[in-house]
């Protein structure tokens, strides 16, 4: 079955960095796009990235375009999320999100269980 | 961006009744709108996508319905199991957009 699992969060100070990882199983991942949506504590679902199935196209939400960077490794079967310059509201569960067609701007049809980022000082 | 608006914030509603939540989406996005539930501490779960397609192994109490601007996800008859949050959102532009959520609470 499909299977998406993050790591990588934890506490950075405002101005820091944190690289997130997805590690998924069960499909194909080198024949979809990927996302990350994030969920500040108490408060509603924001997509964040889209990664195209090879890793030739990317899209960010306004909030983040510039200081955040998804990759993808498909030999590694692994997707990344570079959170530079953060700040206290980008404090958040993240959560990696499997694309559900062959549709760029997708739904997300599975999702793993979110990883925590608190930037704090 | 399209701007999402879920109606109404909380529903609060018995085991057994009908549950209407609507989603109204700033300019159309044609039928490619999903719905997702989520409950405390877990990650979303797609229920519905293209307005109207339920996901894989979702019970028939579940309909989405809309297109254009409107949307509406309809559960027919209450279970315990559906008391949660759920979401619509919007893949017609970039960026992708969800809605603020409406609380289905029990009675």
């Amino acid at each position: 079955q499909v299977q998406l699992v993050e790591s990588g969060g934890g506490v950075v100070q405002p101005g820091g960095s944190l690289r997130l990882s997805c590690a998924p199983s069960g499909f194909t991942f080198s024949t979809f796009g990927m996302h990350w949506v994030r969920q500040a504590p108490g408060k509603g679902l924001e997509w964040v990235a889209f990664i195209r199935f090879d890793g030739t196209a990317q899209y960010y939400a306004d909030s983040v375009k510039g200081r955040f960077t998804i990759s993808r490794d498909n030999s590694k079967n692994t997707l990344y999320l570079q959170m530079n310059s953060l700040r206290p509201e980008d404090t958040a569960v993240y959560f990696c999100a499997k694309n559900r067609g062959r549709a760029e701007a997708g739904d997300f049809d599975y999702w793993g269980q979110g990883t925590l980022v608190t930037v704090s000082s | 961006e399209i701007v999402l608006t879920q109606s109404p914030a909380t529903l609060s509603l018995s085991p057994g009744e009908r549950a209407t939540l609507s989603c109204r989406a700033s300019e159309s996005v044609n039928r490619y709108l999903a719905w997702y539930q989520q409950k405390p501490g877990q990650a979303p779960r797609l229920l519905i996508y293209d307005a109207s397609n339920r996901a894989t192994g979702l019970p028939a109490r579940f309909s989405g319905s809309g297109s254009g601007t409107d949307f509406s996800l309809i559960i027919s008859s209450l279970e315990p199991e559906d008391f949660a949050v759920y979401y619509c959102q919007q893949r017609s532009k970039w960026p992708l957009t969800f809605g603020g959520g409406t609380k289905v609470e029990i009675k």
